[in-house]
């Protein structure tokens, strides 16, 4: 069966940096495209960005460009989000899931997730 | 950016049907697809491409798609189906992924 596993609960301060990581498994990692979602406290499901295993093509959120790194390390079948200066607006859960078809082409819904990784940032 | 946009809240007696909408701008050809989201939990997706059911999704959830307003309908309600709903769609014109806000169904 798909799965993807996701990285543990972080509690971290602001400025500090994260990875947080998606470690599939049972099917060929690089053929699908992951993306990362983001639900802040109370909130609802926000797209933030996919990445393709098999290139690294990458396509963000404007929203979020250039406040995360979205990658991936093929030898694993890990894809990651990292921030490099945290902000106490980061605090969320943060969901990967596997898209299924090519993100460029035509629209493809999320069919396997992770169970998400909770940042909390707070002084 | 385009916006999909849900009513905040569906309430709903057990047995009756349910009906949620998604409305955009134009879907033009592209396809919708709707996750529901229990507490604590991650989203799972119940209908894909409009209206087609993955595996083990009970054949009481459907869609349809009408070019401006997307509709997940959930028959004989269960009290097990009370959750958050979201739409989910790509944006061709802007190359990117949008969710709806959500729909809170409470039974």
């Amino acid at each position: 069966e798909v799965q993807l596993v996701q990285s543990g609960a972080e509690v971290k301060k602001p400025g500090e940096s994260l990875k947080i990581s998606c470690k599939s498994s049972e099917y060929s990692f690089t053929n699908y495209w992951i993306g990362w979602v983001r639900q802040m406290p109370g909130r609802g499901l926000e797209w933030m960005g996919v990445i393709y295993p098999d290139d690294s093509d990458i396509r963000y959120s404007p929203s979020l460009q250039g406040q995360v790194t979205i990658s991936v390390d093929k030898s694993i079948n890990t894809a990651y989000l990292q921030w490099s200066s945290l902000k106490a607006s980061d605090t969320a859960m943060y969901y990967c899931a596997r898209l299924t078809g090519n993100f460029w082409s035509a629209s493809y819904p999320f069919d396997y997730w992770g169970q998400g990784t909770l940042v909390t940032v707070s002084s | 950016s385009y916006v999909l946009t849900q009513p905040p809240s569906v309430s709903v007696a057990p047995g009756k049907t349910a009906r949620i909408t998604c409305g955009g701008n134009d879907f033009g050809s592209e396809s919708v697809h709707w996750y529901q989201q229990k507490p604590g939990q991650a989203p799972v997706l119940v209908i894909h491409h409009d209206s087609d059911r993955p595996a083990g999704i009970p054949d009481r959830f459907s869609g349809s798609n009408s070019g401006n307003t997307a509709t997940l309908t959930i028959s004989r309600v269960e009290a097990g189906d009370e959750a958050d709903y979201y739409c989910q769609m790509w944006d061709s014109s802007s190359d990117l992924v949008v969710f709806g806000g959500g729909t809170k169904l409470t039974v």
